[in-house]
C-alpha cells in the first residue's frame, strides 16, 4: 500500500513569491492535515481538510490557504512568502480523523521549502 | 505552560538498556495520545497510539497513559544503536478531527 505523497520534494522560492504544495494521502483515507516543522517552532498543526472541508485550523495566517479535492487529495498554499516560511511542511493522512483507530495519522515525507 | 512538555535531552543510554521517555499535557479533556520517531532530515513515523490508561505494549516498546496525573511515557527495552533519533509526543485535541499539537521532541541516542 503506498504511502502518503508529497510533492515536490525540494523547492526554493523568492520573498513575495506563492508556492503551492500537493499531498496524496494513503489509498482509503479521508482526512489530510497539514503540519510546519521548523527548529525554532517544532511541529505545527496548520489545518486539516475531511470531505472537501476545512475541519480544523491551527494558529496560522491568512496566507496558509489549503483545499481538498474530491479523491481527497489536497493542496496547500503559502502567498507572498516570507523569509521565515522556511521549514519543512509535511502531510499527514488518516482514515477519518475520528475515533480510536481512525485518528492516527501518517506522513508524508515533506516538503522542504527555502525562501530566500 | 506548554500544552505539551517533553525534556528536549539528549538522553543517552548504553545499548541493550531501557530508554525511558516522558511527556506531560495539559489539555485535560484530550483522549488521543501517540509516540513518533523521527531520524534527522526525515519525516515522523508512527511508534504507537495509546488511548486508555495503563500501559501497551509492542515489541521492544510500551507506552504508559495516566490521565488523572496528564502523563505519557514511552520505555524502548533493549535500546539499539538505530533506535537514536528524536521522539515527538503528540496529543490529540479534537475527538471528532485531526489537531494535534507535538511536544518539542527528546533526543536520545543509544551508545554502543
Amino acid at each position: 500500500k503506498a504511502g502518503v505523497t508529497q510533492t515536490p520534494r525540494y523547492l526554493i522560492k523568492t520573498r513575495g513569491q506563492q508556492v503551492t504544495l500537493s499531498c496524496s494521502p494513503i489509498s482509503g483515507h479521508r482526512s489530510v492535515s497539514w503540519y510546519q516543522q521548523t527548529p525554532g517552532q517544532g511541529l505545527q498543526f496548520l489545518f486539516e481538510y475531511f470531505s472537501e472541508t476545512q475541519r480544523n485550523k491551527g494558529n496560522f495566517p491568512g496566507r496558509f490557504s489549503g483545499r481538498q479535492f474530491s479523491n481527497s487529495r489536497s493542496e496547500m498554499n503559502v502567498s507572498t512568502l516570507e523569509l521565515g516560511d522556511s521549514a519543512l511542511y509535511l502531510c499527514a493522512s488518516s482514515l477519518e480523523g475520528t475515533g480510536s483507530s481512525g485518528n492516527t495519522i501518517y506522513f508524508g515525507e515533506g516538503s522542504w521549502l527555502t525562501v530566500v | 505552560q506548554k500544552e505539551v512538555e517533553q525534556n528536549s535531552g539528549p538522553l543517552s543510554v548504553p545499548e541493550g538498556a531501557i530508554a525511558s521517555l516522558n511527556c506531560t499535557y495539559s489539555d485535560r479533556g484530550s483522549q488521543s495520545f501517540f509516540w513518533y520517531r523521527q531520524y534527522s532530515g526525515k519525516s515522523p513515523e508512527l511508534i504507537m497510539s495509546i488511548y486508555s490508561n495503563g500501559d501497551k505494549e509492542d515489541g521492544r516498546f510500551t507506552a504508559q497513559l495516566n490521565k488523572a496525573s496528564q502523563y505519557v511515557s514511552l520505555l524502548i527495552r533493549d535500546s539499539q544503536p538505530s533506535d537514536s533519533a528524536t521522539y515527538l509526543c503528540a496529543v490529540n485535541r479534537d475527538n471528532y478531527g485531526q489537531n494535534f499539537v507535538f511536544g518539542p521532541g527528546t533526543r536520545l541516542s543509544v551508545l554502543p
